[in-house]
């Protein structure tokens, strides 16, 4: 299967604990999104990447959030000081970055903080 | 502020009927218009994208595009039960930020 593929697929962490997330693109796409969605809501943009350069971060995107993309492939997402606001379905999306791109979505991690 | 709304449903439509789904959207620089398809726990999957005005046609699904009125639509012909789901309108503005704005979606229920 050479879809996105995101790691963990769930993670349960205490209030204040550090969690990563781990997103693996489609192969030789140029372009890595991550998104958060909690219940009853669509998919809300977070920060985006071509190859390497983080181009894009929305304001939802706080100073405890951080994202990489160190060699262009895989991507981290990273939440330090975790909240339970926290809480939500972190969704990774991948695109060649074309003239009408479209974006193709992993499974997601669910993060639930306590 | 950037916004996309839906109607959030539920939206009961009998098997074999036609399900029209709308979605109606703030920022009039908006290019590229996508609806997909969300399962329960699950993450979302592209149904339908359109640029232009008019009708694109795919299989069961047609999108329509209206950017005077600012206006999407999704139809889904011979609905099935496992078309229930929730789906999503999005939309891509064309002023260099290229992440996707989405609306709520619309929770669609077919009944067999």
């Amino acid at each position: 299967d050479t879809g996105v593929s995101q790691n963990p697929r769930h993670k349960i962490t205490k209030r204040g604990q550090n969690v990563t997330f781990r997103c693996d693109p489609i192969s030789e796409h140029n372009r890595l999104y991550w998104y958060r969605q909690t219940l009853g809501q669509g998919p809300e943009f977070l920060t985006y990447f071509q190859n390497e350069a983080q181009l894009e971060k929305s304001r939802l995107l706080s100073d405890r959030f951080s994202a990489e993309r160190p060699k262009g492939s895989f991507s981290t997402l990273e939440i330090q000081r975790t909240e339970q606001g926290d809480s939500a379905m972190y969704l990774c999306a991948s695109s060649d970055g074309g003239g009408f791109e479209t974006q193709y979505f992993g499974p997601g991690t669910r993060l639930l903080v306590l | 502020q950037k916004e996309v709304e839906q109607n959030s449903g539920p939206l009961s439509v009998p098997e074999g009927a036609i399900a029209s789904l709308n979605c109606t959207y703030s920022d009039r620089g908006s290019q590229s218009f996508f609806w997909y398809r969300q399962y329960s726990g699950k993450s979302p999957e592209l149904i339908m994208f359109i640029y232009s005005n008019g009708d694109k046609e795919d299989g069961r699904f047609t999108a329509q595009l209206n950017k005077a009125s600012q206006y999407v639509s999704l139809l889904i012909r011979d609905s099935q039960p496992s078309d229930s789901a929730t789906y999503l309108c999005a939309v891509r503005s064309g002023g260099g930020a290229d992440g996707l704005t989405f609306g709520k979606g619309t929770h669609l229920i077919i009944q067999p």
